[in-house]
């Protein structure tokens, strides 16, 4: 079945401490793979996605296809970090399916 | 300016009346999507449409519909709604799933219409 798994409904962390929000898949093929963001009040964004490699506001994620984990990393959280977490898959080109969503983890920055 | 838009973004309304949550994007995405929003259950999809004129179930479409006749528009309509609809909705479109190949398809969000039924 095609799934994206998120254990964690709550995180909560100390400032300067690091985070890691874990996200699992399970998909046959080669999905694309994000992180969402959505801030107090606001609307979802895109935070970062797997195929950028890319770091944004000090996040990062490895796609580890072996053990099909796309987990979110910052090495020292900060309190403006505090939001609701989603990771997404997209079907690979061709494909017909919709976008997957995880259920997401609300982090919590603790002064 | 390159968005998704909603209306209204706040509706209060009595069990069994009628009501429609509008949404339209100005970017010729193909892709779009309705989905509700709850503490503790996260992001849960209703329905999404691939294209004009194709609809298709989400995780929870159970009272809801949804009509997409242009590209641009994919309202969502509540025939009878009930109390346990209450929640916050967002609409999303995408150019397209997994279009032009090595490149990243992003969805735009709507900024969420809360809905309360009495």
């Amino acid at each position: 079945a095609q799934r994206v798994t998120q254990p964690e409904k709550l995180l909560s962390v100390f400032k300067g401490a690091p985070v890691e929000l874990k996200c699992n898949y399970s998909y046959s093929g080669s999905p694309e793979l994000f992180w969402y963001v959505q801030y107090s009040r606001q609307r979802l964004q895109l935070l970062l996605r797997h195929i950028s490699r890319e770091s944004i506001k000090g996040f990062t994620a490895d796609l580890n296809k072996g053990e099909t984990s796309f987990h979110l990393k910052k090495p020292f959280a900060q309190e403006e970090d505090s939001a609701m977490y989603y990771c997404a898959l997209s079907p690979p080109y061709s494909s017909a399916s919709k976008i997957i969503f995880g259920s997401g983890t609300r982090l919590s920055i603790r002064p | 300016e390159a968005q998704v838009t909603q209306n209204p973004r706040y509706l209060i309304t009595v069990t069994g009346k009628k009501l429609t949550v509008t949404c339209s994007q100005n970017m010729n995405h193909e892709y779009m999507s309705w989905y509700r929003q709850d503490p503790g259950l996260g992001l849960r999809q209703i329905y999404y449409s691939m294209n004009v004129e194709v609809t298709d179930k989400g995780d929870v479409p159970e009272g809801y519909k949804v009509s997409r006749k242009e590209k641009r528009n994919f309202p969502l309509i509540l025939e009878s709604p009930s109390p346990n609809q209450t929640s916050l909705y967002f609409c999303a479109s995408m150019r397209r799933p997994g279009e032009d190949s090595g490149r990243v398809n992003e969805q735009f969000f709507g900024p969420g219409t809360r809905l309360t039924v009495l």
